[in-house]
């Protein structure tokens, strides 16, 4: 299947700083990809929709301020964490998804996820 | 609007014993009906899906699922529950392009 990959894998930051998650979908195309969180023993919330070339769409309750998204290429979304506080440690979790065949089913492909720690 | 309530957040079953993991679903749209499998510490593992072909899915693992319309039901069952089977269980329903919408998750516990 199609391969998702999340960088950095892990990353401990000191509170105020910024930080960058990379998304990549490494053997396809994907003009769409979804961000999630999630929280120590809770389930997937989605957090954004990033859409290639424009702007992205943010769940109820998301800060699009805090939690910038870029879709800058048909491979790669970035979410960055501004000012980052220690509320926002979880465990961010990137998908695509892609078309199965000439069906209208278009499965998800999930990054292995980055765990942010704020100190 | 979509939904989906896994029932029972914590399964504990013996090893070599049934694993039944409940999910009901809630679609204005047929649904697309996915599990995931989720260690500590690590990314999702997609078990098995239900797209609309074979109400009887088969995964990874020897995990299967059956869709009952009637029901709502996705239920998640493996006939013999092994030791390294103890993860968090994500049921998730989806339409296609849109984001999956996910359950709380079950917590599986296999004891010896």
């Amino acid at each position: 299947g199609a391969v998702v990959s999340q960088h950095p894998s892990w990353v401990i930051c000191k509170s105020g700083t910024s930080v960058k998650i990379e998304c990549r979908s490494l053997d396809f195309q994907a003009t769409t990809m979804f961000w999630y969180r999630q929280f120590p023993k809770q389930s997937l919330m989605l957090m954004a929709t990033s859409n290639e070339g424009s702007k992205a769409t943010y769940e109820q309750g998301v800060e699009k301020d805090k939690f910038l998204i870029n879709h800058a290429s048909l491979t790669l979304s970035t979410l960055t964490v501004t000012s980052a506080h220690p509320e926002d440690s979880s465990f961010y979790i990137c998908s695509a998804p892609q078309r199965e065949g000439r069906t209208a089913y278009n499965e998800q492909f999930f990054g292995p996820g980055t765990r942010l720690t704020v100190l | 609007a979509q939904s989906v309530t896994q029932l029972g957040s914590h399964v504990s079953v013996s090893e070599g014993a049934l694993v039944l993991l409940r999910c009901n679903y809630s679609s204005s749209v047929p649904p697309y009906l996915f599990w995931y499998v989720q260690y500590p510490n690590q990314g999702l593992q997609l078990l098995l899906k239900y797209t609309s072909a074979a109400t009887l899915v088969k995964g990874i693992n020897g995990f299967e699922a059956e869709f009952k319309k009637s029901e709502t039901s996705f239920h998640l069952t493996k006939p013999s529950a092994h030791m390294s089977d103890a993860a968090e269980y994500f049921c998730a329903v989806g339409s296609g392009n849109t984001p999956l919408v996910f359950g709380k998750g079950t917590r599986l516990s296999v004891i010896a």
